[in-house]
């Protein structure tokens, strides 16, 4: 069965600079989908980025981009520029037969 | 705003109760899909529909029954309601089986 694991339960960051965000997913399948979705306090669930797996161009999205390591089943968020309104719940998420599988998720903290 | 939309917002209810979520997905949308949102148990799916017709199931208990009706709306049932049971569910659609968009959730607290 698939899984995700992001092993940050919370990260910090000072704003105006660069967080990474880890996930990494077992699979056996070749063809799959990788997302990151953001939630705010007002828990609407946002799509930050996403990635098709037999592309091996990495996705970027502004100041959101990811580093897809297929061999070794890592997908991680980088967000450039940390702004306030990038303080959320981040979910790394995997597209399972059109069900997503999801981690546990990061909460992602702004410094001012 | 996603185009998906839920309602109720909230729902306070007891337990052994039923309830009725309901979700309207994107225009052009065919797919649906039902997630539960808890704090132990994290995000987790329960049941997407295709066009009317059921197309995979998660972790929907046998108290939980979904449909989607011909005008591609869809309600989600829960029955015989536990403690347990408080989450907030959100619906998501899609064209096919690509981009999901959520809708805002609708916040079910069982007392």
């Amino acid at each position: 069965a698939q899984t995700v694991t992001q092993s940050q339960p919370e990260m910090s960051v000072q704003e105006a600079e660069t967080v990474t965000l880890s996930c990494t997913y077992d699979t056996s399948e070749s063809d799959y989908y990788l997302f990151w979705y953001k939630q705010p306090p007002s828990r609407q669930m946002i799509l930050v980025i996403r990635q098709e797996a037999y592309k091996q161009q990495n996705a970027t999205e502004n100041r959101f981009s990811v580093n897809f390591q297929k061999a070794a089943k890592s997908f991680s968020l980088k967000i450039s520029d940390s702004q306030l309104g990038d303080a959320a719940m981040y979910f790394c998420a995997y597209d399972s037969n059109y069900q997503l599988i999801w981690g546990a998720g990061t909460k992602l903290i702004i410094k001012p | 705003d996603s185009g998906v939309t839920q309602t109720p917002k909230h729902l306070i209810t007891a337990t052994g109760q039923r309830v009725t979520l309901r979700c309207s997905p994107r225009s052009g949308d065919l797919s649906v899909y039902w997630y539960q949102q808890s704090l132990d148990q994290g995000l987790q799916f329960l049941i997407q529909y295709y066009n009317g017709e059921e197309r995979a199931k998660g972790n929907i208990l046998e108290r939980f029954s979904a449909q989607q009706f011909p005008d591609l709306h869809s309600e989600l049932n829960l029955s015989s309601l536990e403690l347990g049971d408080s989450a907030l569910y959100f619906c998501a659609s899609s064209v096919m089986g690509d981009e999901q968009f959520f809708g805002p959730g609708t916040r079910l607290t069982v007392l």
